[in-house]
């Protein structure tokens, strides 16, 4: 069964100051890692897709990297806009035995960026 | 060209009633799948349908809920005789095929009471 853990559950950080959040999964067979954003009372938004160990992506103020264990979500000099809950979601194969064609989703990581 | 959409975006049934939460995909886009979030868990797979296909179906309770996906209109997940623990927020998403991209709707908020 696929496995999603995200850390910290919560992060508070000052406007400017740059941190990063884990994903750790268990897949069977990774056809893709996704990070999305989630406001309030909305659904997510997708961000970035990474496929294979080594990959990277950016996007604004985000960077996405992806190793066979874990993802983290780069922010470098967050604004308050960036306040949101970041999800991390994984694919597996069913080839390989791996879950459903769905996603598995961490329970998320609520980012809140302090003026 | 419009995102997913999903109503009602909020939903108060009764125990014992029936709910029906719709989802129009996206343009052009052929899969839609249902998740389920309940407050402080997260968003769980319930089911993947393609048009008047049900394609996998792991994630969905064996009993009350119901999904489908006609030629014509929305993709319809029912949920019969509520009960408290349905009270969630229904995320919809879809996809052009092949692709494991999802783009997700602004869910329905299911109140049981």
């Amino acid at each position: 069964e696929d496995q999603v853990t995200q850390s910290p559950e919560a992060l508070r950080l000052q406007e400017g100051e740059s941190s990063s959040l884990n994903c750790s999964y268990t897949v069977s067979g990774l056809r893709g890692l996704f990070w999305y954003r989630q406001d309030p009372g909305k659904g997510p938004e997708f961000l970035f897709t990474l496929y294979s160990a080594g990959e990277e992506k950016e996007k604004e103020r985000l960077k996405a990297t992806l190793t066979k264990k874990e993802s983290f979500l780069h922010i470098t000099a967050p604004k308050p806009e960036d306040s949101a809950t970041y999800l991390c979601a994984v694919q597996g194969s069913k080839d390989s035995g791996g879950g459903a064609d769905g996603l598995t989703f961490g329970k998320g990581t609520h980012l809140i960026i302090q003026p | 060209n419009a995102g997913v959409m999903q109503n009602p975006r909020h939903l108060v049934r009764r125990r014992g009633q029936e709910a029906r939460l719709r989802c129009s995909p996206m343009k052009g886009h052929s899969h839609v799948y249902w998740y389920r979030q309940l407050p402080e868990e997260g968003l769980k797979f319930m089911v993947y349908l393609q048009k008047e296909n049900i394609i996998d179906e792991s994630g969905m309770p064996k009993e009350r809920f119901s999904a489908e996906f006609p030629k014509e209109g929305p993709s319809i997940l029912r949920i019969q005789q509520v009960v408290r623990g349905d009270s969630a927020a229904y995320f919809c998403a879809s996809s052009p095929s092949g692709q494991p991209k999802e783009f997700f709707g602004p869910g329905t908020r299911l109140t049981v009471l």
